[in-house]
Formats: structure tokens, sequence, C-alpha cells
């Protein structure tokens, strides 16, 4: 089955301890992009990826890491989480930019950082 | 990336047609209309997407304005499980971000 994946589905962590949120997909896409999702501020992207080794900002990446070694995972990682970046993440993959083609979402991450 | 405009929220009755409109008066030649949903709990998933012309396909028709500055959604027989939030997303030629605006969240009675 075609899906995207994410790893833990939810997360209670503290400030300041490192984490690192799983992304993999089963379709062979090259575009792969990162997003959190907040009450009243609705669907933000952190950073997205072309291509293996080839990754760029969103609009909010601050606080945020991503590394694309493989085709098909994209970790996002916090290195020292802070409460605001309490969040619902979601990964999502296509099979390119995304210009004509959709994007498949995974299941979503729920962090809470204490 | 240009920006749309929906309304907030929208009421439907089950098994009728219901209209999703959405506003993108500064949009390119090349930016392609994408409509994604999110069901409650669940992550995004794509309806329908368009250019220039109608699409349709089993999830949706999608109607989209001569001068491309409006688009409409058109969900032909609204069920309690289309009950969801309606995204409409402007993507450019080349274009590898995505701005998601507030969305319209359709409610239906059954």
């Amino acid at each position: 089955e075609a899906q995207v994946t994410q790893n833990p589905r939810y997360l209670i962590t503290v400030t300041g301890k490192k984490l690192t949120v799983t992304c993999s997909q089963n379709m062979n896409h090259e575009y792969m992009s990162w997003y959190r999702q907040d009450p009243g501020l609705g669907l933000r992207q952190i950073y997205y990826s072309m291509n293996v080794e080839v990754t760029d900002k969103g609009d909010v990446p601050e606080g945020y890491k991503v590394s694309r070694k493989e085709k098909r995972n994209f970790p996002l990682i916090l290195e020292s989480p802070s409460p605001n970046q309490t969040s619902l993440y979601f990964c999502a993959s296509s099979w390119w930019s995304g210009e004509r083609n959709e994007q498949f979402f995974g299941p979503g991450t729920r962090l809470t950082v204490l | 990336d240009a920006k749309t405009t929906q309304p907030n929220s929208m009421e439907s009755n089950e098994e009728e047609p219901v209209h999703l409109p959405c506003n993108h008066s500064t949009i390119s030649g090349t930016d392609y209309i994408h409509w994604y949903r999110q069901l409650p709990s669940q992550g995004p998933e794509y309806v329908i997407h368009g250019l220039t012309s109608n699409v349709n396909n089993r999830m949706a028709s999608l109607a989209i304005a001569e001068d491309r500055k409006s688009s409409t959604l058109i969900l032909h027989r609204a069920t309690l499980r289309d009950a969801a939030v309606y995204y409409c997303i402007l993507k450019s030629a080349g274009g590898f971000k995505t701005i998601f605006g507030a969305g319209t969240r359709l409610f239906v009675k059954a």
C-alpha cells in the first residue's frame, strides 16, 4: 500500500531534550516536506526537500533541522525543543515539486514539549 | 505563491450539492489551483487540481472562472463523511513551497 508513515505518532518530552520524528514514504517520490499545524494558524511549511541531499526552508524553519540522505526518508530533528514547538506535525511527499502532482500526507505526530 | 481567500465555514444538508468558493485575485498565469481536505484527526488529502479548464474526478468537480480569479469546488452529493476542512491552494510553476490558508470548515447535516 502506498503510504507515508511517521513515528512516533505521539510524543511528550521536556525542554531541551533532542528528538527526531521520522518520516518514510514507499512511493519513490522525489519531493518531501514537513508541516506543523496549530489552532488558528493552520498548516505551515517547515522544510522541504526536492531530492536526496537537497533541502530548503519553508515559512517556519527556526528551531528545526532536516536531512535527506535517502530518497524514502526525511527526518525532522529538534535539537533543543521548546514549548512553542508543541504542535501537530505532518510529513508529505509527492513526485516532484507538486505544481501538478498531489501531495500525500502522513497521519501526523502530536508533539508536546513541557 | 499567491494567496487565496475562503469562507471560514459552510453548512450543507446530506445528499445535496455543495459549492465551496475560493478567491485568488492575484493568481498568475502558470499557477495551478489545488484543493485538499482534512478530515477530523487525519492529515490533509488531495481532492482535485486544475489550471484553466473545469475538472472532474471521482471525488469532486472543480469549476474555474474564465479570468481564473476564483474557483469553486463542487461536491455533487454531500455525505456525512465529507465534513472536513477544505483548503484551496495555488502552486506556481516550479514552486517548491506550499502555503495553506485557513480553509473552509464544511458541516454536513443529516
